[in-house]
């Protein structure tokens, strides 16, 4: 239980495009998502808290309208990389949170490879 | 001074040996303490938690959480090269959603 799907697994795109990444709890409802981005040899960084019907909650220092995140559903998170950079190129992760018979809990995506070319 | 801190490694030790991880804080809040592995280009993997100090067994693993000096430890028992990969610490808070990682350590376990 407790799956996390990631698409796509890796995005080549052009200076100045936008990708979109999707997020998927597979087998459970997930009122909560969250996206952290990783960079080499680094920890993960938290980006933003996604509530389902509602808008997300971005860290200090990432801004909202270059990363533009959607949880339309309780299994469905997606996160939007608008106008992309070099600079953006990182392992974008998602995880979800799951209630179970202690504290919530946090399942993690696979991650998506990003490359800005 | 990071929020919490792990040696980066890399460990390197040979298979059957104990593996030691551990981590400081510094946010005398956090009261949950979980253990993430991460492989190569993969998402992290969740291993165990604790809740405040004290011990918990998994298994190979054990964790371990002393709340008076910041520290939380991780063992693995009889290592196996397939636990090679890198060892994140994620505390928090007991409301909060926010996990806050480690750097994480690096591990290598050679046959």
């Amino acid at each position: 239980g407790a799956v996390v799907s990631q698409h796509p697994s890796r995005v080549i795109c052009k200076s100045g495009t936008s990708v979109k990444i999707e997020c998927r709890s597979l087998d459970f409802q997930a009122t909560t998502m969250f996206w952290y981005r990783q960079f080499p040899k680094q920890s993960l960084m938290l980006m933003a808290t996604s509530n389902e019907g509602s808008k997300a909650t971005y860290e200090q220092g990432v801004e909202k309208d270059k990363f533009l995140i959607n949880h339309a559903s309780l299994t469905l998170s997606t996160l939007t990389v608008t106008s992309a950079h070099p600079e953006d190129s990182s392992f974008y992760i998602c995880s979800a949170r799951v209630w179970t018979s202690g504290p919530y809990e946090q399942y993690f995506g696979p991650g998506t490879r990003l490359t800005v070319t | 001074q990071k929020e919490v801190e792990q040696d980066p490694g890399p460990l390197s030790v040979p298979e059957g040996a104990i593996v030691s991880l551990n981590c400081t804080y510094s946010n005398s809040a956090f009261q949950y303490f979980m253990w993430y592995r991460q492989y190569s280009r993969k998402g992290p993997e969740l291993l165990m938690y604790t809740y405040s100090s004290g011990n918990k067994e998994d298994g190979r693993f054990t964790a371990q959480v002393d709340k008076s000096s910041k520290y939380i430890s991780l063992f693995i028992r009889d290592s196996q090269p397939s636990d090679s990969a890198t060892y994140l610490c994620a505390p928090r808070e007991a409301a909060g959603n926010k996990l806050t990682f480690g750097g994480g350590t690096r591990v290598l376990v050679k046959p």
